[in-house]
């Protein structure tokens, strides 16, 4: 049964850069046709899709959010990773990792809260 | 782009029928069949309820059904009971991004 984990800082200073992991278990992300996606809730707000990467290394991003993000993968590690640079306060949020769809997202990480402030 | 638009909230009485509805456009709901739908309770992860629409993952009961007509879709919860009390959200694709609805409110009087 496939299970997702979120790790990284729970604190990052004004126009630094977020940096999450997604540690994938019981499958592997290289061998089955999954988006690996990141999805945010800001407090007391709904929720953001961030972007996802294919198995194949595709990548898909928000247009409001594109210039600031990059999601890869790495096999060797069985995770996939979030980088938002640039970041203030308004980035602060719960951060979810979730699959397998680009919008069927059936399995989903516990999330992970990262506030921004100094 | 723009969030899928739904109501702020809806309630009803146990045992009775709710609907929540989801607008897009047609570059989203409209244009494809993937739209999903997820319930999250205070503090937890979203749980994914109806997907490609109207499909029922393995496990969700069968008082969740799903629907779509035009550029718009539907989650109607029947024979509400307490434990649906949560935010609900629907999802869809929308050509290489994916939107999320603003959240429903549902409060089971």
């Amino acid at each position: 049964q496939l299970q997702l984990q979120e790790s990284g800082p729970g604190l990052v200073k004004p126009s630094e850069t977020l940096s999450l992991t997604c540690t994938v278990s019981g499958g592997s992300i290289s061998s089955s046709s999954y988006y690996w996606g990141w999805i945010r809730q800001p407090p007391g707000k709904g929720l953001e899709w961030i972007g996802s990467i294919y198995y194949s290394g595709s990548t898909y991003y928000n247009p409001s959010l594109k210039s600031r993000v990059t999601i890869s993968v790495d096999t060797s590690k069985n995770q996939f990773s979030l980088k938002l640079s640039s970041v203030t306060a308004a980035d602060t949020a719960v951060y979810y990792c979730a699959t397998p769809g680009i919008a069927t997202l059936d399995v989903w990480g516990q999330g992970t809260t990262v506030t921004v402030s100094s | 782009q723009s969030a899928l638009t739904q109501p702020a909230s809806v309630s009803g009485s146990p045992g009775q029928s709710i609907t929540i509805s989801c607008t897009g456009t047609s570059s989203d709901v409209g244009s494809y069949n993937l739209v999903s739908w997820y319930q999250q309770h205070p503090g937890k992860a979203p749980k994914l309820m109806i997907y490609e629409g109207s499909k029922r993952p393995s496990g969700v009961s069968n008082r969740f059904s799903g629907s779509k007509s035009g550029n718009t879709a539907s989650l109607t919860i029947s024979g509400l009971q307490a434990e649906d009390e949560a935010d609900y959200y629907c999802c869809s694709y929308a050509g290489s991004s994916t939107l999320f609805g603003g959240g429903t409110k549902l409060t089971v009087l």
